[in-house]
C-alpha cells in the first residue's frame, strides 16, 4: 500500500521567495502532521490537523508559515518570504486518528534550502 | 515543558551484540511512546508504538519498554546486524489532547561487520 508521499523531494529557493510543500497522507488517515528537522533543533512539531477540527498551529515558528488541508486529505505547507534559517527538512506524517494512541507514519520529507 | 533525552548520542558495536538504547522524559506524565529509525537522507520509519496502557512491545529482534513511573523507555536490539545501522529516535505524546510528538535528539548506531 502507498505510504505518505511528499513533494518536491528537494527545493532550493532564494531568500524572500515563497515556497509550497505538499503532503499526501495515507488513504483513510484523518490526522496529518507537519514537523521540521534541522541540524541545530532536531525534530520539532509545526502543525496538526484532525478531521474538521481547528488545526493545532502551536508549533508554527512565525506568521510566515501557514498550512492548509483540503478535503480532509492533501495538505500544503506554505512559507512566505523565506529566510535562511528556514532551511531544513520538512516532514509530514499521518495517523488513522488524531488520538494519542495512534501510530504516526512519516513521509520521506522535503529538503528546503534557502540561499 | 516536556523534554526528551536519548543516551547515548552515538554507539558503535560489533555485529551480533545485543544493545540497549535509552530514552527519558522530564515529565513522566506521558501517554504513548513511539520508536523510529531514520536512515541518512531518509524519512522516519516507525518501529514500535507503546500505548499508554502497555509496558512493552516486541517486533522481531526489537523490544521496547516503557516505565511511566520513571519516565523512561528502552529499545533493546538483539543480535545486531550491519543493516541496523541508523539513527534511532524516541518520541512521546505529552498530553491526551494533542497528537503532536515530542522527539529526542536520537542515538546514532553503527554496527560493524
Amino acid at each position: 500500500g502507498a505510504g505518505v508521499s511528499q513533494s518536491p523531494s528537494n527545493k532550493v529557493t532564494e531568500k524572500g521567495k515563497d515556497v509550497e510543500l505538499r503532503c499526501d497522507p495515507i488513504s483513510g488517515h484523518t490526522a496529518l502532521y507537519w514537523y521540521r528537522q534541522s541540524l541545530g533543533q532536531g525534530l520539532e512539531f509545526l502543525i496538526y490537523f484532525q478531521g474538521n477540527s481547528a488545526p493545532d498551529k502551536s508549533g508554527l515558528p512565525s506568521d510566515r508559515f501557514s498550512a492548509e488541508r483540503t478535503g480532509g486529505s492533501v495538505s500544503t505547507l506554505t512559507i512566505q518570504r523565506t529566510q535562511q534559517e528556514d532551511s531544513a527538512v520538512y516532514l509530514c506524517a499521518s495517523s488513522l486518528q488524531g488520538a494519542t494512541h495512534n501510530e504516526q507514519f512519516f513521509g520521506p520529507g522535503t529538503r528546503l534550502t534557502v540561499l | 515543558k516536556q523534554e526528551v533525552t536519548q543516551i547515548p548520542a552515538a554507539l558503535s558495536v560489533p555485529e551480533g551484540e545485543n544493545l540497549v538504547l535509552n530514552c527519558s522524559f522530564t515529565d513522566s506524565a506521558i501517554y504513548n511512546l513511539q520508536w523510529f529509525r531514520q536512515d541518512p537522507g531518509k524519512g522516519l520509519t516507525s518501529l514500535l508504538l507503546i500505548q499508554s496502557s502497555q509496558r512493552e512491545q516486541t517486533s522481531g529482534r526489537l523490544n521496547a519498554s516503557l516505565d511511566k513511573s520513571s519516565g523512561r523507555s528502552t529499545l533493546y536490539i538483539a543480535a545486531s546486524q550491519p543493516g541496523d545501522s541508523a539513527t534511532y529516535l524516541c518520541a512521546g505524546h505529552g498530553s491526551s489532547n494533542t497528537g503532536k510528538l515530542i522527539f529526542g535528539q536520537g542515538t546514532t548506531l553503527q554496527v560493524k561487520p
